[in-house]
Formats: C-alpha cells, sequence, structure tokens
C-alpha cells in the first residue's frame, strides 16, 4: 500500500485566496482524521471522520474551514478566505478501528501551507 | 475531555545515555496510549503503545510503562543513538472503535555525540 497521500506537498498562497488540501487515506481504512501543526499550538486535531460521517469537527478554528469525504477514498480541507496565521503543516491520518491494534494512525506526509 | 499533559518539551542527552519522557492523562476511561516519533520534516509514527491492562512494554531499547492509578505513562530510551533525536509525542485516547487521540505537546530530544 502507498500509505496515506496527501497532496499537495507545498503551497503558496496569498492572502484572501482560497486553499484545498487534498487526502487520500489508506484503502480499507474508515477512519481519517485531518491535523495541523504549528511551533506554537503543536500538533492539533481538527476534524475527523468515521465511514466518511464528520463525528467531532470541535478543533476546526473557525468558518473559514470546511472539509468533506464525498467517499471512502477521498477528504478536502477547504480554508476560504486563507489568512496568514493558517500557514502552518496540515497532516491527514487514518486507521483502522476494526482491526486489531485499529487506534494507530498512519499519517501522510503532510502539506505546508504559506499564506502571504 | 481527555487532556494529556507532556515534560520536559525538550531534553538533551549525551550520546548513549538513557531519556525519559512523562507524560500525565486527565480521563481515567483512557486506556490505549501510543508514543509517536516525527523526525525533522516528517510526518509522525508510532513507535510503541500500551494498553492499560499492561503496565511495561518493551521494544528493543524503547520502553514504555504505565501507571493507572496515578495516570501516569512514560517513555524511556537506553543507549541513546543520534538518530533518536526527534519530536515524542505521546497520546491518549479509549480503546474504542473511531476514537481520536489526545495528543502532548510534543518532547523535542536531541542526542550529544
Amino acid at each position: 500500500d502507498a500509505g496515506v497521500i496527501q497532496s499537495p506537498r507545498h503551497e503558496v498562497t496569498e492572502m484572501g485566496q482560497e486553499v484545498t488540501l487534498r487526502c487520500k487515506p489508506i484503502s480499507g481504512h474508515n477512519s481519517l482524521f485531518w491535523y495541523r501543526q504549528t511551533m506554537m499550538r503543536g500538533l492539533e486535531l481538527l476534524i475527523y471522520f468515521n465511514n466518511n460521517v464528520p463525528i467531532d469537527d470541535s478543533g476546526m478554528p473557525e468558518d473559514r474551514f470546511s472539509a468533506k469525504m464525498p467517499n471512502a477514498s477521498f477528504s478536502t480541507l477547504k480554508i476560504q478566505p486563507s489568512e496568514p496565521r493558517d500557514s502552518a503543516v496540515y497532516f491527514c491520518a487514518s486507521s483502522d478501528p476494526t482491526s486489531g491494534g485499529g487506534e494507530t494512525q498512519y499519517f501522510g506526509p503532510g502539506t505546508r501551507l504559506l499564506v502571504l | 475531555g481527555e487532556n494529556v499533559e507532556q515534560h520536559p518539551s525538550t531534553l538533551s542527552v549525551q550520546e548513549g545515555d538513557s531519556a525519559v519522557i512523562k507524560c500525565t492523562y486527565s480521563d481515567s476511561a483512557s486506556n490505549y496510549f501510543p508514543w509517536y516519533k516525527q523526525e525533522l520534516g516528517k510526518r509522525p509514527q508510532l513507535i510503541i503503545d500500551i494498553r492499560s491492562n499492561v503496565g511495561e512494554k518493551k521494544d528493543q531499547r524503547i520502553a514504555v510503562t504505565l501507571n493507572k492509578t496515578a495516570k501516569h505513562f512514560s517513555l524511556h530510551i537506553t543507549e541513546t543513538q543520534p538518530e533518536d533525536s526527534a519530536v515524542y509525542f505521546c497520546a491518549a485516547t479509549l480503546d474504542s472503535s473511531a476514537s481520536k487521540i489526545i495528543f502532548g505537546s510534543g518532547t523535542r530530544l536531541s542526542i550529544r555525540p
């Protein structure tokens, strides 16, 4: 398996622009997590899905952030409009809670976002 | 909800010495405690985990201990090597399907040659 796939790996945009981050979980994994990592705030859970349904979005900073999971193999995290304080590394992770040791989350390589 | 505190935030040890990172959690119902290692510029990766029915677990040079009564758990790395330099995150969660993991704030471990 290729592991969790994220795109783009790097994104540079200007304040006010829309940013869309993409994630493909490991095949067969039915839980998907979006995290944001910064030096100041560490690793923050933004939202997670089970079987494509959002379960907990309490970590989403504000209405500018939205996430979707239209099917089991694809999820997006959108920021509109983007602001400089959104600059961070965004990780997607997936897990298969139905399997033994299913709590293990497998992280993607991350998207490094810079908003100018 | 669960809260995980991790100490120290930075740790520097001489190569060959041991390193210990400590975490506490707040929710007594938590029963699964993974540790993730994140090398510079890389993704977090699971290195070891422990469940609440076990007090200690070892894997080569790393070990984790759990004190359920005190709600403490620790990561021990012996005979440290340069490749152990990384940020380490402890975490806690409920051992149930699709539970979110609550991460600690991370410990930046540096190994001095």
